[in-house]
């Protein structure tokens, strides 16, 4: 099955700054690769997503970036604030129908005021 | 108006007793999920339902039981509850076949066994 890994686990940054967090997967199937917000007591919420058809993706101060052959992908939030803090997950999907997303560990963002 | 709502949002019960936490979507999706959520964080599949087939059971035990009325209800029914089945668990839901917009979480049920 599809392995995902996330790094960093925990990322700090000044509020103003930009954060990358970066994962590989396994399954070179993999289609779709979407990335979750989770604040503090509540369930994960999509950000931004993107097919491997596609190379970057952007909304505003974020942006996907996906690498088929080296099969990784990456978030970038440009100009921090500290609303940004929270856990940050990507997944990736590779079966048809309702097979399950995997999702990476999570990197804790820390925007530091 | 809640896209997914599962209660109860806080579940504290004792080991060894039976306990159920329902979920709720009205997006008219296909597929439901549970996920669980552990103390670090990592979410792990536990459960798929399309159209009230079950389509995925990741190695759960058989204490774990996904219940679903109809297509829009999936609860999760738990026996003889253990110290470490406490955790979040999450219900979610997507269109069937179709990713776009990937899946809607409910708000999680934090489940504490004592």
């Amino acid at each position: 099955g599809e392995n995902v890994e996330q790094h960093p686990s925990t990322l700090s940054v000044q509020e103003g700054d930009s954060a990358v967090i970066k994962c590989t997967y396994s399954d070179s199937a993999s289609n779709y690769f979407p990335w979750y917000k989770q604040e503090l007591g509540k369930g994960p919420q999509l950000i931004i997503d993107i097919r491997s058809n596609v190379g970057e993706k952007k909304d505003q101060r974020i942006a996907v970036t996906l690498n088929k052959t080296a099969k990784h992908f990456s978030l970038h939030i440009t100009e921090t604030q500290p609303e940004d803090s929270a856990v940050y997950f990507c997944a990736a999907y590779s079966g048809g129908g309702a097979d399950g997303l995997t999702f990476g560990k999570g990197t804790h963002l820390i925007i530091q005021p | 108006d809640t896209a997914v709502s599962q209660t109860p949002k806080y579940l504290v019960t004792q080991m060894g007793n039976d306990k159920s936490i329902k979920c709720e979507q009205n997006l008219g999706h296909d597929t439901m999920y549970w996920y669980k959520q552990d103390s670090k964080k990592f979410l792990k599949i536990m459960f798929s339902y399309n159209n009230k087939e079950l389509i995925i059971n990741e190695t759960v035990p058989n204490r774990f039981s996904p219940k679903s009325p109809d297509k829009a209800h999936l609860n999760l029914h738990i026996n003889s509850l253990e110290l470490g089945d406490s955790a979040v668990y999450f219900c979610a839901s997507s269109p069937y076949g179709q990713l776009i917009g990937g899946y809607t979480f409910g708000s999680g049920t934090r489940l504490t066994v004592v």
